[in-house]
């Protein structure tokens, strides 16, 4: 079982849906989660980022925690054309561990 | 602008040969890392490095090589002894110690590596 699971989709929606994503872990001492966009042949760059449970709003971006269900969210309101590209959840424990566990990154596509 | 640095953007290397990806940071970040990236695979940690002169093996290192001379630098061989290195590879960096967004990782664009 790999340390973090992630659908890797494709999940293709129209302009304007809301985007779910989620990612699941194993590692209960995981406390700093990030998730990062990547576009085609582009490296990842950080999207949000919280630590422990809870909520954390940026915009049309919200990014949950459940520490107790092992469970992160992403959710996109009025996604729009150019927030397609590839969502990878990221964590760690920080501490004496920097060293970023990913999922597998899930593609989005929002159609015009 | 602080950034990391990746070079070449595509290589292409032979049955047999040895290549080198540069990886540079001027971020000032102890922690470097290299990952592998295969379509539906995510990102496969390869070596990472947390100081100068150390460097520790990651899920994946088994032909490739690494080198941490500089703080600023963290060049990747990828061997011969690899067998299948067509890939995308991308190196990242952060800070240590017990600051909030420590752990936050910065990536260089990536480098494209194909066997011809």
């Amino acid at each position: 079982q790999k340390e973090v699971e992630q659908d890797p989709g494709p999940l293709s929606v129209p302009e304007g849906a809301i985007v779910s994503l989620n990612c699941t872990y194993s590692n209960s001492a995981f406390q700093y989660f990030m998730w990062y966009r990547q576009y085609s042949r582009k490296g990842p760059e950080l999207l949000m980022y919280t630590y422990s449970s809870g909520n954390k709003e940026d915009g049309r971006f919200t990014a949950q925690v459940d520490k107790s269900s092992k469970y992160i969210s992403l959710f996109i309101r009025d996604s729009q054309p150019s927030d397609s590209a590839t969502y990878l959840c990221a964590m760690n424990a920080g501490s004496n561990d920097y060293k970023l566990s990913f999922g597998a990154g899930t593609t989005v596509t929002v159609r015009a | 602008d602080g950034g990391i640095t990746q070079s070449p953007k595509y290589l292409f290397r032979k049955e047999g040969q040895n290549v080198t990806l540069s990886c540079e940071q001027n971020l000032n970040h102890d922690a470097m890392y290299w990952y592998r990236q295969d379509p539906g695979q995510g990102l496969r940690l390869i070596y990472y490095s947390q100081i100068v002169n150390d460097f520790q093996k990651g899920d994946i290192a088994e032909g490739y090589s690494v080198s941490r001379e500089k703080k600023e630098s963290f060049p990747l061989t990828v061997t011969s002894a690899q067998k299948n290195p067509t890939a995308f590879y991308l190196c990242a960096s952060n800070r240590l110690g017990q600051g909030f967004r420590n752990t936050e990782a910065f990536f260089g664009q990536g480098t494209r590596l194909t066997v011809v």
